[in-house]
């Protein structure tokens, strides 16, 4: 397994303004990912985070919104822009090995609330 | 493209008594099966996982999930379940095409009652 740590844990934002989310892993590994979950609702992908290329986006999700980087194998960052409060949710780091059957772990999330 | 579908979106039980949370899934291809369970306020822990080889496979605290090809199912089941066990339990499919992409279920959330 993997240990995965975010920050922050939660933070309340003014509509208007962004935040970045980190994303920090205890070793390399292949795969990062971000995750939306929105209360009461499941999770949904919002991208693939690539080292050293544009991160995948996945369906309803633009970079515009949620520019991310991947500088190394072992972090990322999720920026939140120009927030709304349909923003808050919860954002989940998840990391992988390259390959459909490996695992995936999550980090404890971000709790965001949007005023 | 995979779907998941978790039958109850709650689940009441007593202390003690045993518990199957019902999964089932669709893909046109080979998938892997997955069961993560989350505490309140917390991220996702995975309790098991399916890739291939028996078919009954058993995870932490307990759990054990029972992946039937024919049904499109992956049920979830404890024989006798703990106060602690009070969680929201999500399905999750990984197909051979989706690479890394994990499709997940609504969830359903387990509550134990004393």
């Amino acid at each position: 397994s993997a240990v995965i740590s975010q920050k922050p844990s939660r933070d309340i934002c003014q509509r208007g303004t962004s935040l970045t989310i980190q994303c920090q892993v205890d070793s390399q590994v292949t795969m990062m990912f971000w995750y939306r979950q929105q209360p009461g609702q499941s999770l949904t992908l919002i991208a693939t985070a690539n080292q050293g290329s544009e991160a995948t986006y996945e369906s309803g999700f633009v970079i515009d919104k949620f520019p991310i980087s991947r500088p190394n194998l072992t972090f990322s960052t999720l920026t939140v822009s120009n927030m709304s409060p349909e923003d808050s949710s919860i954002y989940l780091c998840s990391v992988g090995k390259a390959g459909g059957s490996d695992t995936q772990y999550f980090g404890p999330g971000t709790r965001l609330t949007v005023l | 493209a995979q779907s998941v579908t978790q039958l109850d979106s709650q689940v009441p039980v007593f202390e003690e008594a045993p518990v199957e949370l019902r999964c089932n899934y669709s893909s046109s291809v080979s998938v892997y099966l997955f069961w993560y369970v989350q505490y309140p306020n917390q991220g996702l822990q995975l309790l098991l996982k399916y890739l291939s080889g028996s078919t009954l496979v058993k995870g932490i605290n307990g759990f054990e999930a029972e992946f039937n090809k024919s049904q499109t199912s992956f049920h979830l089941r404890k024989p006798s379940v703990h106060i602690s066990d009070t969680a929201e339990y999500f399905c999750a499919v990984k197909g051979g095409t989706s690479y890394g992409k994990l499709t997940f279920g609504q969830g359903t959330i387990l509550t134990v009652h004393p």
